[in-house]
């Protein structure tokens, strides 16, 4: 079962940051927040992933809240290639190198110019 | 490097047919992952693969779904007979430790499986 919840759809315009919320009220102390995207027919593409501390890389800010129960995906300038569904998951560690991706059914990115 | 592969990228096979579909992880990972998303549903986890072995099978749907990995390279992932609810579009992913970066999982572009 999913662990997460986003919004089904958000927009935002060309050059503006994008801000993707996501909840995870259930997430265990020892799994991690991923998010991937998948611009249409393309498979899944890893943006950025964080524990408890806010992450930063070329492509995106993570921000979680304290008590971990949400966070934020923040594009800082969307551009229109940006257009992609977002998913925010969790990801479970079964022991040894078992890392399962447990998906929610995504947040729909439409950059408009 | 060469990304993940899958092949082929669209079958449509009739009710009752057999279907196998074919996944080339990055040359080197061992880890190796099945996903599936059926219309309208969240993406779910079928299996695990690390080299050979089967780490974890827990997400397969029933016995008609058969995963190999032999000799710890490509995988396959056969339907047989197929029913209509496998339709979908079936995800491979592979990853391999690194420190610093964690078991990112990168992913092939899918194989869209219509049975009609």
């Amino acid at each position: 079962d999913a662990k997460t919840t986003q919004p089904p759809s958000m927009d935002c315009a060309e050059g503006r940051a994008a801000n993707l919320p996501c909840n995870h009220s259930t997430i265990s102390g020892n799994e991690y927040v991923y998010w991937y995207r998948q611009i249409h027919s393309q498979g899944p593409q890893y943006i950025i992933h964080g524990l408890k501390n806010n992450e930063t890389n070329e492509m995106a800010s993570l921000i979680i809240t304290e008590d971990r129960k949400s966070s934020t995906l923040i594009l800082p300038h969307a551009t229109l290639r940006d257009t992609a569904v977002y998913y925010c998951i969790v990801r479970v560690a079964l022991g040894g190198n078992n890392r399962k991706l447990i998906w929610g059914l995504g947040t729909s990115l439409a950059v408009n110019p | 490097e060469a990304g993940v592969t899958q092949f082929p990228s669209h079958s449509v096979i009739e009710k009752g047919q057999t279907v196998t579909l074919r996944c080339d992880p990055i040359s080197g990972h061992d880890n190796l992952y099945w996903y599936r998303r059926v219309m309208g549903k969240e993406i779910k986890f079928l299996l695990h693969f690390v080299k050979e072995s089967k780490q974890d099978e827990s997400g397969m749907p029933n016995n008609r779904f058969l995963a190999e990995r032999t000799g710890g390279t490509y995988s396959t992932l056969k339907v047989q007979p197929a029913e209509l609810e496998d339709s979908g579009v079936y995800f491979c992913a592979s990853s391999h430790f690194r420190a610093g970066e964690g078991y990112e999982q990168y992913f092939g572009p899918g194989t869209r499986l219509t049975v009609t």
